[in-house]
């Protein structure tokens, strides 16, 4: 079993639309979980950060941690093509470890 | 804030030749640095992790003699491909763990090696 795991996609979705990303983890003890973007060619880069269960908003995006589900999630509302890349979620485990996801590629279509 | 910089951004260079890395934390000092490779179209992989002034740990089947890495201080690590061959062409991404607002990893822009 992976630490992190992602559906690997690509997930479509028309522009406008929400898009829904997941990820589930294995290790109970985690309290850190990020969330990145990595457009193709390029590394990834930060854009959501959550230690909390609930949900926590930045602009469009909305990330929603349940740890009694150990499920971790990324909401993007009026979703533009400019927000097609691969999403990559990260987990620091109860060891201070780093986990990567290995991506959910995502398609808004205009 | 949290600003890493890699150099060179591409490199091309002949069989044989080894090739060097940097990586810098620019505005915050890295408790550990990571070396990852990328193929097209693939998922990250880590290569290695290293802590400054401390040899690097290696991720199963990376071969630590052929690709070096120095951890000289809080801000920067090196990478040297030894002996580069054309199987080394890669997307070599580093990445600090720190940071003002978060401990997290930022990753640096990445290198795109080319070995002909």
């Amino acid at each position: 079993q992976k630490e992190v795991e992602q559906n690997s996609g690509p997930l479509s979705v028309p522009e406008g639309a929400i898009a829904s990303l997941n990820c589930t983890y294995s290790d109970r003890g985690s309290q850190s979980f990020f969330w990145y973007r990595q457009y193709s060619g390029k590394s990834p880069e930060l854009i959501m950060f959550i230690y909390s269960n609930g949900d926590k908003e930045d602009g469009r995006f909305t990330a929603q941690l349940n740890k009694a589900s150990q499920y971790v999630s990324l909401l993007i509302r009026d979703s533009q093509p400019s927000d097609s890349a691969t999403y990559l979620c990260a987990v620091i485990s109860g060891f201070n470890k780093f986990y990567f996801g290995s991506g959910t590629k995502l398609n808004v279509k205009p | 804030g949290a600003v890493v910089s890699q150099h060179p951004s591409w490199v091309i260079c002949k069989s044989g030749t080894s090739v060097k890395i940097e990586c810098r934390s620019l505005d915050f000092q890295a408790t550990t640095m990571f070396w990852y490779r990328q193929f097209p179209k693939q998922s990250l992989m880590l290569m290695a992790t290293s802590n400054e002034g401390s040899k690097a740990t290696y991720e199963q089947g990376v071969e630590k003699d052929k690709f070096l890495i120095n951890h000289a201080s809080l801000t920067l690590s090196t990478l040297t491909v030894t002996s580069a061959h054309p199987e080394d062409s890669s997307f070599y991404i580093c990445s600090a763990r720190g940071g003002r607002v978060t401990d997290t990893q930022y990753f640096g822009p990445g290198t795109r090696l080319t070995v002909l």
